[in-house]
């Protein structure tokens, strides 16, 4: 077990470009989450993946994000045309529902 | 909405003392609670989850509680060390909900 891996840790990117994180899950696990803390805050939830079905995404926070998991392994976060206010740490948690949600390293964005 | 609360923001305790993290939570319609800690720039990692049927979980020096009724979780750790310097989270996860509800968590500080 591994654990849950996160690429890139770092992005910088300027104002207007599209982005993608990767996140691979513990392997056994049918649960995978997004989810985007800021400074000083806990994380806030922004979509969820059983298997390869995406089961709530209501929580993205606007129509220039999107997440795929394509054949229920690993995922991707996509933000398109990217903004300051989008400048946080995104995380990825996987689980094998109902039991412990377990986080890798984050990938750290910064929008200039 | 369900909103999670944890009070002190931040304690400094000298090493050696037993302390105890409070999380409090608006909706006791939860499912289960977790305990985080978060190091500076890092991701979460899972300390203790409680089911909504159980009152307590233990690990090692960590000892969570769980009060359903009256929406109150509490962390304690005993004979506190400068390694348990962190960020505490407390997140839920509602009955019929997927995701974590998270506080805004205590930053923790053991002086040596």
């Amino acid at each position: 077990d591994t654990g849950v891996s996160q690429d890139p840790r770092h992005k910088i990117t300027k104002r207007g470009q599209n982005v993608t994180f990767r996140c691979d899950p513990i392997s056994e696990h049918n649960r995978l989450y997004w989810y985007r803390q800021t400074l000083g805050q806990g994380p806030e939830f922004l979509t969820y993946f059983q298997n390869e079905a995406q089961l709530e995404k209501s929580r993205l926070l606007s129509d220039r994000f999107s997440a795929e998991r394509p054949k229920g392994s690993f995922s991707t976060l996509e933000i398109q045309r990217t903004e300051q206010g989008d400048s946080a740490m995104y995380l990825c948690a996987s689980s094998l529902f109902p039991d412990t949600q377990y986080f890798g390293p984050g990938t750290r964005l910064t929008v200039l | 909405k369900q909103e999670v609360t944890q009070i002190p923001a931040a304690l400094s305790v000298p090493e050696g003392e037993n302390l105890v993290l409070n999380c409090s939570f608006t909706d006791s319609a939860i499912y289960n609670l977790q305990w985080f800690r978060q190091d500076p720039g890092k991701g979460l990692t899972s300390l203790l989850l409680i089911q909504s049927s159980q009152r307590e979980q233990t690990s090692g020096r960590l000892n969570a509680s769980l009060d359903k009724s009256s929406g109150r979780s509490t962390l304690y750790i005993a004979a506190s060390q400068p390694g348990d310097s962190a960020t505490y989270l407390c997140a839920v996860v509602k009955t019929g909900a997927n995701n974590l509800f998270f506080g805004t968590g205590t930053r923790l500080t053991v002086i040596p």
